[in-house]
């Protein structure tokens, strides 16, 4: 079964400083992995995800994330953080059952940006 | 920008009574999902449908919830009866396997008191 780890519930940063959101799956096929955004009273907005070929991935609003196999991470990351970017995080692991590809998430990550 | 539609946005309601929550999901989506939120448990998967035939709902308690594809413009989720544990927000997603990326509609808050 497949299943995701993100690390921190609550991950601080100021404006400007360098944002990481960590995130770990365990999966018995190649996955495919997932971020997503959710802003308060909305639902989730893909960022990025990896589905295959190159392991780093850029996705909006500024943010990209490596697929590590041999560390079966799949850290989010941002060179530097905006007022903007303050919401929950969450990190997904998608693979196929029956033809579909069923996407199992993380508890998500608050990211909080200081001035 | 096409969206996956959801109502409503917010219902409350007293235990015992009957909840439906729809969504439509975007034109030529084959697959739709059916998330419940909580604090608690985080995002549970309940449901969900591949061209409008249901493939698994074992997320979802069966003796009170019911989800059901009628058309590919809607997807219903049934609630009765409804309790106070349901509390939540309930998201529908829609996607197709050409892009594995889905898209979430903006939930619907139920509140059972």
């Amino acid at each position: 079964a497949q299943s995701v780890t993100q690390l921190g519930s609550h991950v601080s940063v100021s404006e400007g400083a360098l944002v990481l959101l960590r995130c770990n799956y365990s999966s018995s096929v190649p996955p495919y992995l997932f971020w997503y955004v959710q802003y308060p009273n909305q639902g989730l907005q893909l960022l990025l995800k990896y589905t295959t070929g190159a392991t780093l991935v850029k996705g909006i609003n500024g943010f990209e994330a490596e697929f590590k196999k041999s560390e079966t991470s799949f850290h989010l990351t941002k060179p530097s953080a905006h007022m903007s970017d303050a919401a929950e995080y969450f990190c997904a692991v998608s693979d196929q059952v029956r033809g579909s590809y069923i996407p199992t998430f993380g508890r998500g990550t608050s990211l909080i940006v200081h001035p | 920008d096409a969206r996956v539609t959801q109502t409503p946005r917010h219902k409350v309601t007293e235990m015992g009574q009957e909840v439906t929550m729809r969504c439509q999901p975007i034109l030529g989506h084959n697959t739709v999902f059916w998330y419940r939120q909580t604090m608690m448990q985080g995002l549970e998967l309940l449901a969900y449908f591949r061209n409008r035939a249901p493939l698994d709902d074992s997320g979802m308690p069966k003796d009170r919830f019911s989800a059901e594809m009628p058309d590919a413009t809607l997807a219903t989720l049934k609630i009765q009866p409804s309790e106070p544990r349901d509390s939540a927000v309930y998201f529908c997603a829609s996607g197709s396997n050409s892009n594995y990326g889905y898209t979430f509609g903006s939930g619907t808050r139920l509140t059972v008191v």
